[in-house]
């Protein structure tokens, strides 16, 4: 069974680099089958996707936010990381790794999330 | 991009209640759109993709409808475990988008 799951510091502070991982396990994220990606919901807000990628292709970042961040593939550990910089106040929120299932269009197996705070 | 706006933005029904949730996107998605529920401190649940067709494993009083630019989910019958935010989201184009959600209170 597919797990995801989010890891990385619950605390930056400003105008530094929010950095995260997301382990994969139950399968592989080169298989070339499915998108994966990264999703962030502020506290008491909606869902906005950040950014998703396909193993040995394209990557696709929200124009929001294409500027600061970067998704990377670490196939050794099947995982995957987030790197948002020069982060402010507005990047609190929770982050959620998930698959991106291209036969329904969907993301269908999410991470639990982890929550980041931006705050001195 | 795509912008997806869903009505109502709050809800309050009772258990065994009949419920419709819309969602209109800024321009036509074809039928690139899927439904999630999310309980507080969850991460969202797939619950419809392809705007109808239910994901495994959910209960059939879950129903979508719905191409181009307007969509519909219909609970048929309340159930408790219903009460929860529902989000639209749309893969027709990029960047990835989101409604802005619905929140199903008990009345």
């Amino acid at each position: 069974q597919l797990q995801l799951k989010e890891s990385g510091p619950g605390l930056v502070k400003p105008s530094e680099t929010l950095s995260l991982t997301c382990t994969v396990s139950g399968g592989s994220i080169s298989n070339n089958i499915y998108y994966w990606g990264w999703i962030r919901q502020p506290p008491g807000k909606g869902l906005e996707c950040i950014g998703t990628f396909y193993y040995g292709g394209s990557t696709n970042y929200n124009p929001s936010l294409k500027s600061r961040v970067s998704i990377s593939v670490h196939t050794s550990n099947n995982q995957f990381s987030l790197n948002l910089s020069s982060v402010t106040a507005a990047d609190t929120a929770v982050y959620y790794c998930a698959r991106l299932n291209s036969g329904p269009d969907a993301f269908d197996i999410w991470g639990q999330g982890t929550m980041v705070s931006v705050s001195s | 991009d795509t912008q997806l706006t869903q009505s109502p933005s709050f809800l309050s029904a009772s258990v065994g209640d009949r419920v419709t949730i819309t969602c209109r996107a800024s321009q036509g998605i074809s039928s690139y759109l899927a439904w999630y529920q999310q309980k507080p401190g969850k991460a969202p649940k797939l619950l419809i993709y392809a705007a109808s067709t239910l994901q495994s494993g959910v209960p059939s009083r879950f129903s979508g409808s719905g191409s181009g630019t307007e969509f519909t989910l219909t609970i048929s019958s309340l159930q408790p475990e219903d009460f929860a935010t529902y989000y639209c989201q749309q893969l027709k184009s990029y960047p990835i988008t989101f409604g802005q959600g619905t929140r199903l209170e008990i009345k």
